[in-house]
């Protein structure tokens, strides 16, 4: 399956400023999606990013909040706008692994814990 | 619309003992079904995916679920717990058809006593 790295591992941000995480799979995939997993809920989906398209954003997540670059088959970031402390969180990318199969399994990079102060 | 429900945020099982973690789902379709854990200051890694071949799925770890239609569960467990199999659980569900969004549930963390 897939390797992903994900940078920074964690991060220490101040209100008011925005954060760029990045995310670099081993291998050419068509669609990367970026979560978000807080303290003591489920994982859930920011946004679908395809490459030479605009990201796919799920309800209650907007552009101007979380902008995501796909510039190759191989990357994305996404980056946390205006940070406020309700945006401490852990964001995960994730990549479809086993796609031949159609069973849509996820493959899911370490994560990116942002603190927010 | 799909959903899970995971029962109970926090399991506690001694070493050696039997492991249940529940699983609920709601589907319109046939649902696709996954098994995933994350380890401490890791990503989520598949344990096991239930894809509507067999009902009984057998994964990583030793562990299985069983797929029971009837009761619209998806209940993960293994005989014997090991020290090792502390982590944070998650079940999760999506659908046939191409790339289907994939729902997770809240997870549930399990501790294993010596």
């Amino acid at each position: 399956s897939a390797v992903i790295s994900q940078k920074p591992s964690r991060d220490i941000c101040q209100r008011g400023t925005s954060l760029t995480i990045q995310c670099q799979v081993d291998s050419q995939v068509t669609m990367m999606f970026w979560y978000r997993q807080q303290p003591g809920q489920s994982l859930t989906l920011i946004a679908t990013a395809n490459q030479g398209s605009e990201a796919t954003y799920e309800s209650g997540f907007v552009i101007d909040k979380f902008p995501i670059s796909r510039p190759n088959l191989t990357f994305s970031t996404l980056t946390v706008s205006n940070m406020s402390p309700e945006d401490s969180s852990i964001y995960l990318c994730s990549v479809e692994t086993d796609v031949d199969s159609g069973a849509n399994v996820l493959t899911f990079g370490a994560g990116s814990r942002l603190t927010v102060l | 619309a799909q959903s899970v429900t995971q029962l109970g945020s926090h399991v506690s099982v001694s070493e050696g003992a039997l492991v249940l973690l529940r699983c609920n789902y709601s589907s319109s379709v046939p649902p696709y079904l996954f098994w995933y854990v994350q380890y401490p200051n890791q990503g989520l890694q598949l344990l096991l995916k239930y894809t509507s071949a067999a009902t009984l799925v057998k994964g990583i770890n030793g562990f299985e679920a069983e797929f029971k239609k009837s009761e619209t569960s998806f209940h993960l467990t293994k005989p014997s717990a090991h020290m090792s199999d502390a982590a944070e659980y998650f079940c999760a569900v999506s659908s046939s058809g191409g790339y289907q969004k994939v729902t997770f549930g809240t997870g549930t963390k399990l501790q294993v006593i010596p």
